[in-house]
């Protein structure tokens, strides 16, 4: 098992392009996110998705776009990238919702660089 | 809204000393409480996690962590620090009803001198 993995693991843009950052799982997981982490500021929501097919906005959304064709990949957009978009970037991974509750599973991180 | 409070952003110890990482919650809802550990340029992994059975959680590497409703704090210790042991500590907390709404604390960054 590979578990969650991203590409790439460094990009450096300049403001105005565009990218995808690509996630993938191989635990048949139907749940899938992609945080930002940002110094001081612990990881931060930006989208989500509960299946093949279907996405959810988190906490900070706004500048990212996100696409669920597959139920193991998960991709990020960046329409026109910005330098508040600098960032690291985490994509995760976990089984359906029943009662309880299930740990997430994270991959490597994408270092994303706007100049 | 959850919220999490990691209360020292920097905590260092020598080695062999015990590790107290403190964390306090808000939650509206029952809670799910997790600590997850960064290291280096690594993902997170989960260390341990807190779903309302006992209120005392073991983890890996020797962590264990005590939820304590009466105080909203979820602190995690450790009796003997390792040099492996350094890394970034995040403390976590979503609604066991909707796990798509986590919070992350900022994180304490634990040091281990020699």
């Amino acid at each position: 098992n590979a578990g969650v993995t991203q590409t790439p693991k460094f990009r450096v843009l300049k403001t105005g392009q565009s990218m995808t950052l690509l996630c993938a799982q191989d635990m048949n997981h139907e749940y899938m996110y992609w945080y930002r982490q940002d110094p001081g500021m612990g990881l931060r929501l930006i989208h989500y998705s509960v299946g093949e097919g279907t996405t959810a906005k988190g906490e900070v959304p706004d500048g990212y776009n996100v696409s669920r064709l597959k139920k193991q990949n998960f991709l990020l957009g960046l329409e026109s990238a910005a330098p508040s978009q600098t960032s690291v970037y985490f994509c995760a991974s976990t089984r359906s919702w029943g009662v309880g509750t299930y740990e997430q599973y994270f991959g490597p991180g994408t270092r994303l660089t706007v100049t | 809204a959850q919220s999490v409070t990691q209360l020292d952003s920097h905590v260092s110890v020598s080695e062999g000393t015990p590790v107290l990482l403190r964390c306090n919650y808000s939650s509206s809802y029952s809670p799910s409480l997790f600590w997850y550990v960064q290291h280096p340029n690594k993902g997170l992994q989960l260390l341990l996690k807190y779903t309302s059975a006992a209120t005392l959680v073991k983890g890996i590497n020797g962590f264990e962590a005590e939820f304590k409703k009466s105080e909203t704090s979820f602190h995690l210790t450790k009796p003997s620090a390792h040099m492996s042991d350094a890394a970034e500590y995040f403390c976590v907390v979503s609604d066991q009803y909707n796990n798509n709404d986590m919070r992350f604390g900022a994180g304490t960054r634990l040091t281990v001198k020699p």
